[in-house]
């Protein structure tokens, strides 16, 4: 499924470093969504926006930054990765049933690994 | 806060094994239900999820689940697993007027043939 894009896939970093991740998306939604999954915890929100101009903390923000550049792109940054932030890193993108989100869809994911 | 519980951590089966996997979330009020599959390598895919009506859904790959708002509870099932069900599974619930799609742990399947 190639409506969710993500790049890089796969990246190795060191300490320190700024890295940004970015994701791209065909589907049309206007909100978008990025994750991070590590192993037994499930997959947690840090940030998400319903439009360019509309950007929110989730759960897990600290460390972390967005940007929502148009309508289909919104990139994660790293300011500074710390080993603690090697994850698998999901977009994804939803449509709105009133007040409530709707099905979200995934990207293939990043991960990346923070030396 | 709202969270999901998903007990199950490791379910091993034998292919043509009945499944069930359990899911609770701890939000009283209005919700909408998610179960994903992630297969190995994947990202995570839409099995099937209930936003209203019938508390029976049927998703793809022959899986369904039961919404029992008793329980809080939103079981996945599958009567005849088969070895390509390998994967893992998350259930994910939000509720009205909350952007966070709270998911549970995983749980990780594994079909011997």
């Amino acid at each position: 499924d190639a409506d969710v894009t993500q790049t890089p896939r796969n990246r190795i970093t060191k300490t320190g470093k700024r890295i940004m991740l970015e994701c791209s998306q065909t589907k049309g939604h206007d909100r978008m969504y990025w994750y991070r999954q590590d192993p037994g915890l499930g997959l947690r929100l840090i940030y998400y926006s319903f439009d360019v101009k509309d950007i929110n903390k989730g759960e897990i923000s600290d460390g972390y930054s967005v940007s929502r550049q148009a309508q289909a792109k919104f990139s994660l940054s790293l300011e500074s990765a710390i080993p603690n932030q090697t994850a698998l890193y999901f977009c994804a993108t939803s449509d709105a049933q009133g007040a409530f989100p709707d099905t979200q869809y995934f990207g293939p994911g990043t991960r990346l690994t923070v030396l | 806060a709202q969270s999901v519980s998903q007990h199950n951590h490791h379910v091993i089966l034998s292919e043509a094994a009945s499944l069930e996997l359990g899911c609770n979330y701890s939000y009283g009020g209005t919700v909408n239900l998610f179960w994903y599959v992630q297969y190995p390598g994947q990202h995570l895919q839409l099995l099937l999820k209930y936003f209203s009506g019938d508390p029976l859904v049927k998703g793809i790959k022959g899986f369904e689940a039961e919404f029992i708002k008793s329980k809080f509870s939103f079981n996945l099932r599958k009567p005849s697993v088969q070895w390509s069900d390998t994967a893992e599974y998350f259930c994910a619930v939000t509720r009205f007027g909350n952007e966070k799609l709270t998911f549970g742990t995983g749980t990780r399947l594994t079909i011997i043939p």
